[in-house]
């Protein structure tokens, strides 16, 4: 069973700090994995995608790393701004054959930014 | 192009009740999947539905059921509703295996 877990479970730091974001996951056999944004009470955004094959994906600020055969993920935030608070949750996803893939989620880490 | 939408917003039911979910999703995709996410939790997930049948299903009891429509939409039925069934629930819907997840739907047991 994919046990996915997310360190730390809350962080707080001042804008402008570079930060990195843990992800990690029992069971290497994924098929890609992604990050996502939630803020309070709303839906996931998704912030970066990396298939398996892949090593890391940026978009602007944000670079995600995966190495897969130690099971971890990190996700690395540049010169935060207080608009980066939310949670940010890793998932990894498995195909388990034809168009069965679902995800597995960790906890998140509540990441606050302070002005 | 609308991205995935789900209704209603929010919902309080009472214990013993049911209740149904509805999830449009994104344009061009076939594959809806549905998760319950407890409050500081991660999302879990409940049941996947592709071709109009339920693919594969999380640990979540048969109280859970669900629907896809031909238009590719789809519904959640929670019946018996317990206490603990009070969460988020998320709708995400997929092309290929990247998901894109809908606002969700708070329910409210009491």
């Amino acid at each position: 069973k994919q046990e996915v877990t997310q360190i730390p479970a809350a962080l707080s730091v001042p804008e402008g700090e570079n930060l990195v974001l843990n992800c990690s996951f029992t069971d290497s056999a994924i098929y890609n994995l992604q990050w996502f944004r939630q803020d309070p009470g709303k839906g996931l955004t998704s912030l970066l995608l990396i298939q398996s094959s892949q090593r890391e994906q940026t978009s602007g600020r944000l670079n995600a790393s995966l190495d897969k055969s130690s099971g971890r993920s990190t996700l690395y935030i540049a010169a935060s701004q207080p608009g980066d608070s939310a949670t940010y949750l890793c998932a990894v996803g498995r195909n388990s054959g034809g168009s069965n893939y679902k995800l597995t989620f960790g906890k998140g880490t509540l990441l606050t930014v302070n002005p | 192009d609308a991205g995935v939408t789900q209704s209603p917003t929010h919902l309080i039911k009472t214990r013993g009740q049911q209740v149904t979910l509805r999830c449009s999703p994104k344009s061009g995709h076939d594959t809806v999947s549905w998760y319950q996410q407890a409050l500081g939790q991660g999302p879990q997930f409940i049941f996947q539905y592709y071709e109009e049948e339920e693919r594969q299903r999380g640990n979540f009891p048969d109280r859970f059921s669900g629907h896809q429509f031909p238009n590719y939409s789809s519904e959640l039925n929670v019946n018996a509703l317990l206490l603990g069934d009070s969460a988020l629930y998320l709708c995400a819907s997929s092309f290929n295996y990247e998901q894109y997840f809908g606002p969700g739907t708070r329910l409210t047991v009491t």
